[in-house]
C-alpha cells in the first residue's frame, strides 16, 4: 500500500494552461505539505497544511493554490502555467506538523510546461 | 535564518569503499531536528533518519551511520562498503521550530557508486 500517492507522476502541457495535481496519504496523518524541487535539485516547501487549515503560505505565487478537502487529500491547483514553473512537485505528509515529526513524501510529479 | 550546507555537490566511488556525505547547519535555535533523506535515480525521496540536538550520540543502521556534532554543527552520513544501490541523491535537512515544521533542506550530494 502506498502511503502518501500523488497524481499524475508526468504532466506535460503548454504556457498558460491550468492544471491540478493530487495527493493522497493513507497514514493518518494531520499535516500535509507540498513541495517544489527545481532543475538543480533544490527542494522547497511552498504550503502546508494542518487539519484542512493553511498553516505555512511561502512566498508562492497567487497563480498556485492548495486545497485540502479533507485531511487525507491536498491538491495543488496552478493557473496560467509558465515556463518557471518547470520543476518536480512533491507531496508529504507528517503526524502532527511539529518540530520533530518525519514527514514522508510522494513518488512526485514531474511537471513540463512548453 | 535557519540554513544547510552540503557542500560536496558530487562523489564518486567504487563499489565497496567507505564514503562520507557531509552536512553543515546554521541555527539559533538550541531545540532542532535534523534529518537524512534519499532520492534515487527513479526520483522519489525515502526518509533515512532523524536526530534531535539533545542526542549526541552516533547512530548505526547497517552500512549506514551517522555522526552528529554540536560543536562543529555538522551531523554527517557514512555509508560502509558502498554498493551500486547507494547511487543517489542524498539531502540533509534541519526543522524549523517556527510552531509547525518547516523543513529546510540542503542542496543535496549526488553520490555515484560504480561496480
Amino acid at each position: 500500500d502506498t502511503a502518501v500517492s500523488q497524481t499524475p507522476k508526468y504532466l506535460v502541457t503548454q504556457m498558460g494552461n491550468d492544471k491540478s495535481i493530487k495527493c493522497e496519504q493513507n497514514l493518518g496523518h494531520d499535516t500535509m505539505y507540498w513541495y517544489k524541487q527545481d532543475s538543480k535539485k533544490f527542494l522547497k516547501i511552498m504550503f502546508s497544511y494542518n487539519n484542512k487549515e493553511l498553516i505555512i503560505n511561502e512566498t508562492v505565487p497567487n497563480r498556485f493554490s492548495p486545497k485540502s478537502p479533507d485531511k487525507a487529500h491536498l491538491n495543488l491547483h496552478i493557473n496560467s502555467l509558465e515556463l518557471g514553473d518547470s520543476a518536480v512537485y512533491f507531496c508529504a505528509s507528517s503526524q502532527g506538523g511539529s518540530v520533530s515529526d518525519t514527514q514522508y513524501f510522494g513518488p512526485g510529479t514531474r511537471l513540463t510546461v512548453l | 535564518a535557519q540554513k544547510v550546507t552540503q557542500a560536496q555537490t558530487e562523489i564518486s566511488v567504487v563499489e565497496k569503499e567507505d564514503v562520507t556525505l557531509d552536512c553543515v547547519y546554521e541555527t539559533r535555535d538550541t531545540t532542532y531536528y535534523l534529518f537524512w533523506y534519499k532520492q534515487p535515480p527513479s526520483g522519489e525521496l525515502v526518509f533515512l533518519i532523524r536526530r534531535n540536538s539533545f542526542d549526541e550520540q552516533n547512530e548505526i543502521s547497517g552500512r549506514y551511520s551517522w555522526n552528529f556534532q554540536k560543536s562543529t554543527s555538522s551531523f554527517n552520513f557514512t555509508i560502509t562498503a558502498s554498493q551500486v544501490v547507494d547511487s543517489a541523491v542524498y539531502f540533509c535537512a534541519l526543522s524549523e521550530p517556527t510552531g509547525f515544521q518547516k523543513l529546510v533542506f540542503g542542496t543535496g550530494t549526488r553520490l555515484l557508486v560504480s561496480p
